[in-house]
């Protein structure tokens, strides 16, 4: 059963420049979490979307979107990229969005992403 | 809101030792899940324990065990027969009804030979 993948696992921007972060979660997942990490923030939740629609959002500028589709991959953007945004970014997936019975999340390993 | 603390920004342990990593957190809620997460360097979080906060009995998984007192808002993991492969980042997290992780600063473990 393949995990969940993230793509690319490294990218390097310019500042102002806008980009786009992949995942594709574990076959029949209809959750999708993303996570923003920073050695000065730490890991700071950026928004859930559980079968195209968001459910979630946390405390971030609306530079920050996404979507999902009906496939249940998902996409995030960053507009007008900050030197700050340089951080990796976390996706996990799980089955109902939501911790139940033996059903978790299950992160991506990431993609790096650098502003320059 | 939720609040996580691990006031332990690094630690060491031997091989073969046992070792502890302590995590604090700050909620209103009554129902709730905690976790311990690991993250080797290949960076992907990688769950090692989870407990429901309804559950008073302490959860264990293999050589991972967690102390954990409701009443004092603590969760902490107990490493026990350390091996090299334990060596990352250990994030302790909360989760209530909204399915949003609230994260630790996280513990920088390193296991030595």
């Amino acid at each position: 059963k393949a995990g969940v993948t993230q793509t690319p696992r490294y990218l390097i921007k310019t500042r102002g420049q806008q980009v786009t972060l992949s995942c594709s979660p574990i076959s029949g997942h209809r959750s999708v979490s993303w996570y923003q990490q920073t050695p000065g923030q730490g890991l700071q939740f950026l928004f859930e979307y559980f079968s195209e629609t968001q459910r979630n959002k946390g405390n971030f500028p609306g530079r920050f979107s996404g979507r999902q589709f009906s496939n249940s991959r998902s996409e995030m953007n960053v507009s007008t990229l900050e030197l700050g945004d340089s951080a990796l970014y976390l996706c996990a997936s799980s089955l109902f969005g939501r911790v139940q019975g033996n059903y978790g999340y299950t992160f991506g390993s990431g993609t790096r992403l650098t502003v320059v | 809101a939720q609040t996580v603390t691990q006031s332990q920004p690094e630690m060491s342990v031997q091989e073969a030792e046992t070792v502890t990593l302590s995590c604090t957190y700050d909620t209103s809620e009554n129902n709730y899940y905690l976790f311990w997460y690991k993250q080797p360097p290949s960076r992907q979080m990688i769950l090692v324990i989870r407990q429901e906060a309804y559950k008073q009995q302490n959860a264990t998984e293999n050589r991972f065990s967690v102390n954990f007192q409701k009443a004092a808002k603590s969760f902490s993991l107990k490493i026990s027969d350390s091996q090299l492969g334990d060596t990352a980042m250990y994030f302790c997290a909360f989760m209530d009804a909204g399915n949003m992780l609230t994260f630790g600063g996280g513990t920088r473990l390193m296991v030595k030979p």
